[in-house]
């Protein structure tokens, strides 16, 4: 089964500062991989998906993401942040050819103004 | 688009009640749909997985009896809480996909508690 690991799971930044999230998956095979965002008091929304192609991901409000195999990674980037972006954000994966989600625990984010 | 309307969003009620959690998806039809539980400060937990027309599949743990899942339609799944208890208070979340390869749109959640 595949299981997902997201660090640091409070963020406090000041707007226009830059954003990293790390995300890592245990999984051998073919992934799909996906960041979630949920703002305070709605649903969550996919931000950005990596099925397959390039690597470097481009999602929606600026966000972009990069797969890296060889590290097992998809981490969630923004340069530069605006107190809208405070939410928490989830990391999740797929096997290939299976719909199930495994998701990692989130990250807090506060965006001072 | 994709829209995934889930009532009711907040239930209060005694020990021993069933509860019905129903997840509608609004503007596509969902040939798939999962159930989450949600604790504080924890990932989202997958409970089961439903198919349109078939039994729901649950995950490791998750009692089918207690949590009865019925998906009767491209567009409806429900879950039942049969008998509810105080350890049952969690924060459920249901999604709905299109199909195989297609990412998961969720409701905006459902606090149950149990007193």
């Amino acid at each position: 089964a595949q299981s997902v690991s997201q660090h640091n799971h409070h963020v406090i930044l000041s707007e226009a500062a830059s954003l990293e999230l790390g995300c890592n998956y245990s999984y051998g095979g073919t992934v799909n991989l996906f960041w979630y965002v949920q703002y305070p008091g709605q649903h969550l929304q996919l931000l950005l998906k990596y099925f397959s192609g390039d690597p470097l991901v481009k999602g929606i409000k600026g966000f972009e993401a990069e797969f890296i195999k060889s590290k097992f990674s998809f981490n969630l980037r923004k340069p530069s942040v605006q107190w809208s972006d405070t939410a928490e954000y989830f990391c999740a994966v797929n096997a290939y050819g299976n719909n199930r989600l495994a998701f990692g625990k989130g990250n807090q984010v506060v965006v001072i103004p | 688009g994709a829209v995934v309307s889930q009532h009711p969003s907040r239930v209060i009620c005694k020990s021993g009640t069933s509860v019905k959690i129903e997840c509608r998806s609004l503007d596509f039809q969902a040939t798939t749909m999962f159930w989450y539980r949600q604790f504080p400060k924890q990932s989202l937990m997958l409970m089961a997985t439903s198919n349109e027309g078939s039994k729901a599949t649950y995950e490791q743990g998750v009692e089918k009896d207690k949590f009865l899942i019925n998906h009767a339609s491209l567009t409806l799944s429900t879950l039942t809480v049969t008998s509810a208890h105080p350890e049952d208070s969690s924060f459920y979340i249901c999604s709905a996909s299109g199909g195989e390869g297609q990412p998961q749109h969720f409701g905006d959640g459902t606090r149950l508690s149990i007193l």
